[in-house]
């Protein structure tokens, strides 16, 4: 069974960068298709930001598509986000997850990143 | 402003059944056999409880159960249990341009 962790910095500057890297472990990146980021703001509910496809391919969010990059690394066996010009509204528990017929079915534990000086 | 619609609230005795609506369009729910709901206890991450509108994962109990009609699906829980007190968010393929969408969550509260 797939098990994902989420890594990176939990407080990053307005104006700044967003980088979370997620790990995977129980199996190849390769042996799914579909892999995800959901951020949910504390209190709040899930929105889904955008997935990477095993060999590459992306799809986002439309309303963060032109500050978001998801990258994939297969030889680490994990896949990252990068979200750009942040403010305090991008403030969230961020996760990341994988999906299979169009069902985001598993995903990690989360990480807090606030957007604060 | 969430894409999907759900009662931010639900109750019900232990032992009782309750019932959460999610409301969309021909969009998503309605265009598509992809709804999904998931469970979510304080501080934890969500938990996968129905695919594709009635599908249960391995180690769901079957008091969960799903269906749609038109533009609108439920989730059900029968037999209320302590541990079935969370919240629960719908969420819907979209299409390709922006595939997964959430609805903004219901608190079931176990009397």
């Amino acid at each position: 069974q797939v098990q994902l962790q989420e890594s990176g910095p939990g407080l990053v500057k307005p104006s700044g960068t967003l980088s979370l890297i997620c790990g995977v472990s129980g199996g190849s990146i390769s042996s799914r298709d579909w892999w995800s980021w959901v951020r949910q703001p504390p209190g709040e509910g899930l929105e889904w930001i955008g997935e990477i496809y095993r060999d590459g391919g992306t799809n986002y969010n439309p309303s963060l598509k032109s500050r978001v990059t998801i990258s994939i690394d297969k030889s680490k066996n994990q896949f990252s986000l990068n979200l750009s010009s942040v403010t305090a509204a991008d403030t969230a528990i961020y996760y990341c997850a994988s999906n299979d017929y169009y069902t985001i079915d598993y995903w990690g534990q989360g990480t807090l990143v606030t957007v604060s000086s | 402003q969430s894409a999907l619609t759900q009662p931010p609230s639900a109750s019900g005795s232990p032992g009782q059944s309750v019932t959460i609506s999610c409301t969309g369009t021909s969009s998503d729910v309605g265009g598509y056999n992809y709804v999904s709901w998931y469970q979510q206890h304080p501080g934890k991450a969500p938990k996968l409880m129905i695919s594709e509108v009635s599908k249960r994962p391995s180690g769901v109990p079957d008091r969960f159960s799903g269906s749609k009609s038109g533009n609108t699906a439920s989730l059900t829980v029968s037999g209320l249990q302590a541990e079935d007190e969370a919240d629960y968010y719908c969420s819907s393929y979209a299409g390709s341009n922006n595939p997964y969408v959430f609805g903004p969550g219901t608190k079931v509260t176990v009397l």
